[in-house]
């Protein structure tokens, strides 16, 4: 079942902060972040997994709220490499396969 | 380093016409390996992964079809296309499964005319 992602678009000055959400009906493993600029292919950003254990970038935050089967992405002092489409991607088992489901994206855009 | 490679990188074709999309990784062993689809402004679907040569495991019902022919090798194919075929393919890997990123190659984008 595909996770849901919220906001669908966010638009931003640089240095603001934002925060995308992920969420799911079923008990996750884990979720995955990554971003995509235009045209490119998904770059990863953060693995957070049930339990509590995370990695990623030193340079992005995210946290995993296991009860309500929620992440949520943390881009704070955002620069305008920062734009692109932020997708989360969830496993629900735990089996080792890495089936990911992703979320349908969302949108963001940093102006100077 | 690892690194993956995908061909073509892009490629319009007939409907009806056969496909074989391929992807390459290398500096690393047995990785899992991932066949996604992205039709325009959407996200990723997976179709196919595999933990091993000749296991393939396929996601969504389809006339798309997948290989594992060696080790770092997977291949997508088709007999006929459909023009819902079209999209952006991407190939991925990871040294696991989810405890463990999925790197992406640079994506093969299909258009089915």
């Amino acid at each position: 079942q595909q996770p849901v992602q919220s906001p669908q678009a966010v638009i931003l000055r640089e240095g603001e902060d934002a925060v995308i959400n992920c969420s799911s009906s079923k008990a996750l493993y884990s979720v995955h972040w990554y971003r995509q600029k235009h045209g490119e292919a998904p770059v990863f950003l953060m693995i957070l997994l049930k339990g509590g254990e995370q990695k990623g970038h030193d340079k992005i935050s995210a946290s995993f709220n296991e009860k309500k089967q929620q992440s949520s992405l943390y881009l704070t002092a955002s620069q305008l490499s920062y734009s692109g489409t932020y997708f989360c991607g969830t496993e629900r088992d735990g089996t080792s396969y890495g089936k990911l489901t992703f979320g349908q994206g969302t949108i963001l855009t940093v102006h100077p | 380093s690892q690194t993956i490679h995908q061909w073509p990188a892009t490629l319009v074709q007939p409907v009806g016409s056969p496909l074989s999309l391929e992807c390459t990784v290398e500096g690393t062993s047995n990785p899992n390996l991932y066949w996604y689809r992205q039709a325009a402004g959407r996200g990723l679907q997976l179709l196919f992964y595999s933990v091993g040569i000749g296991q393939i495991s396929s996601e969504v019902p389809q006339n798309l079809s997948a290989s594992r022919p060696q080790d770092r090798q997977f291949i997508l194919s088709s007999k006929k296309l459909l023009l819902s075929d079209s999209g952006f393919y991407l190939c991925a890997w990871s040294l696991t499964g989810g405890r463990d990123e999925q790197f992406f190659g640079p994506g093969t984008r299909l258009t089915v005319l």
